[in-house]
């Protein structure tokens, strides 16, 4: 029973070119979140997806970011024309079908990161 | 939105010894309180959690007190030793949150000391 599958575990980008980072959720597991992680920092909600749906993208950046996660395949998070200061691990996270209504189940499962550097 | 604030932001203590985390919350509609631990490199790990229907809860040498008219609940772990060596995350989630959104604190790093 695979967990989150994120890829690459590592990346290196040079300023201005674009990174682009994979996530599969949990089987069964319909919800995914991105997170990232600023050296030394803690971890910031960046996007919430269902599939072919952002439910709450209040934490993206509003420029360069970009997350989607299609009908068929992994979840993706982009980011064009990388700056120094989006190094960081991203993660993603996900979680079974939530109800609205229905208290939050809770627990989100990570992944093991992708830690993007830019030179 | 929730705001969580998380004490102290490193921590060192000598194995054998009890360690205490401490987070506040904003929002006083959370209902659920994850702590995460994250070792060097690697994926945060659910620990423990609690709901804000429940004061306390323990699971062996780790638990964790929930205050909801102060808004903050913290992290125990007793008999500390150099494996618990990890960066700690409270977070919180309130059910107004789309999905299990959680916001989380800054992070303890906690240093067993052999």
């Amino acid at each position: 029973n695979a967990g989150v599958m994120q890829n690459p575990r590592h990346l290196v980008r040079r300023r201005g070119q674009e990174a682009r980072l994979r996530c599969s959720p949990m089987k069964g597991h319909s919800h995914v979140y991105w997170y990232r992680q600023l050296p030394e920092e803690g971890l910031k909600f960046m996007v919430y997806l269902q599939k072919e749906n952002i439910i709450d993208e209040s934490g993206m950046p509003k420029e360069r970011f970009s997350a989607e996660f299609p009908k068929e395949g992994p979840s993706i998070l982009r980011i064009q024309q990388v700056v120094r200061g989006d190094s960081a691990a991203y993660f993603c996270a996900s979680s079974p079908t939530w109800l609205k209504g229905v208290s939050n189940t809770g627990e989100l499962f990570f992944g093991e990161g992708s830690r993007l550097t830019v030179l | 939105g929730e705001n969580v604030e998380q004490h102290p932001s490193t921590l060192s203590v000598q194995e054998g010894d009890s360690a205490v985390i401490k987070c506040t919350y904003s929002d006083s509609a959370s209902n659920y309180f994850p702590w995460y631990k994250q070792e060097l490199g690697k994926r945060p790990q659910l620990i423990i959690d609690i709901r804000s229907n429940v004061g306390e809860k323990k699971d062996q040498r780790i638990a964790v007190t929930l205050n909801k008219t102060a808004k903050h609940f913290s992290l125990h772990i007793t008999e500390t030793q150099p494996e618990d060596s990890a960066v700690y995350f409270c977070a919180a989630s309130s059910p107004y949150n789309a999905g299990n959104m959680l916001t989380f604190g800054g992070g303890t790093r906690l240093m067993v000391k052999p």
